[in-house]
């Protein structure tokens, strides 16, 4: 069954440490990206990667960090300089990055500060 | 540089009522426009979209849009609302040549019995 995994679905971190978030596929897209979701902002652009060790800053990058060392993984760390790093996380690939493709999402990691 | 205008954050209709969702959009190049829907606790699934050719596109249950070029709009209709339709729905724009999706804040749409 081909997709999107995201881990761990809910996630809880005290103020000053770092979280690291997993997205996998199975889909053998070139493509991924994170995405992060608050109510009535609609979606954020965090990082995105073309290609494997390859990858680019996007609109919210300030605070978080990723990887790519694998096509089928792309990892996000949301450090402790991150100010508000409550929000949900969406996890998306694509077949190329092409401007035509569709982005497959997963089910997101919803991640709260205490 | 791209963005997506929603008209709504809440859209309120009866069941087997006449579903309207407006997007507007702005964008220097012809642009490739999503919409994608959003249930509870989920990720986003995609419903159509425009690329090129036929300016009205169908998609998955019973959704279409049709891409009017004049209007600068892409809005979702589908003829005859059901319980399940109730969501989150996204338009999302990306100009040719860009890496990024654009997204508009999102349209919750509510289906009263």
């Amino acid at each position: 069954d081909g997709g999107i995994t995201q881990s761990p679905k809910y996630l809880f971190r005290k103020e000053g440490q770092n979280v690291t978030l997993s997205c996998e596929q199975n889909l053998n897209h070139d493509a991924m990206y994170w995405y992060r979701q608050d109510p009535g902002q609609g979606l954020r652009l965090i990082y995105y990667s073309q290609i494997v060790n390859d990858f680019q800053k996007g609109d919210i990058a300030e605070g978080y960090s990723v990887s790519r060392e694998k096509k089928e993984s792309f990892p996000l760390t949301v450090t402790s300089a991150q100010k508000n790093p409550t929000a949900f996380y969406l996890c998306a690939s694509s077949p190329s990055g092409s401007t035509t493709d569709t982005q497959y999402f997963g089910p997101g990691t919803r991640l709260t500060v205490l | 540089a791209q963005s997506v205008t929603q008209l709504g954050s809440h859209v309120s209709v009866s069941e087997g009522a006449l579903v309207l969702l407006r997007c507007n959009y702005s964008s220097s190049v012809p642009p490739y426009l999503f919409w994608y829907v959003q249930y509870p606790n989920q990720g986003l699934q995609l419903l159509l979209k425009y690329t090129t050719g036929a300016t009205l596109v169908k998609g998955i249950n019973g959704f279409e849009a049709e891409f009017k070029k004049s209007e600068t709009s892409f809005h979702l209709t589908k003829p005859s609302a059901h319980m399940s339709d109730a969501a989150e729905y996204f338009c999302a724009v990306r100009a040719q040549g860009a890496q990024k999706l654009v997204f508009g804040q999102g349209t919750r749409l509510t289906i009263n019995p």
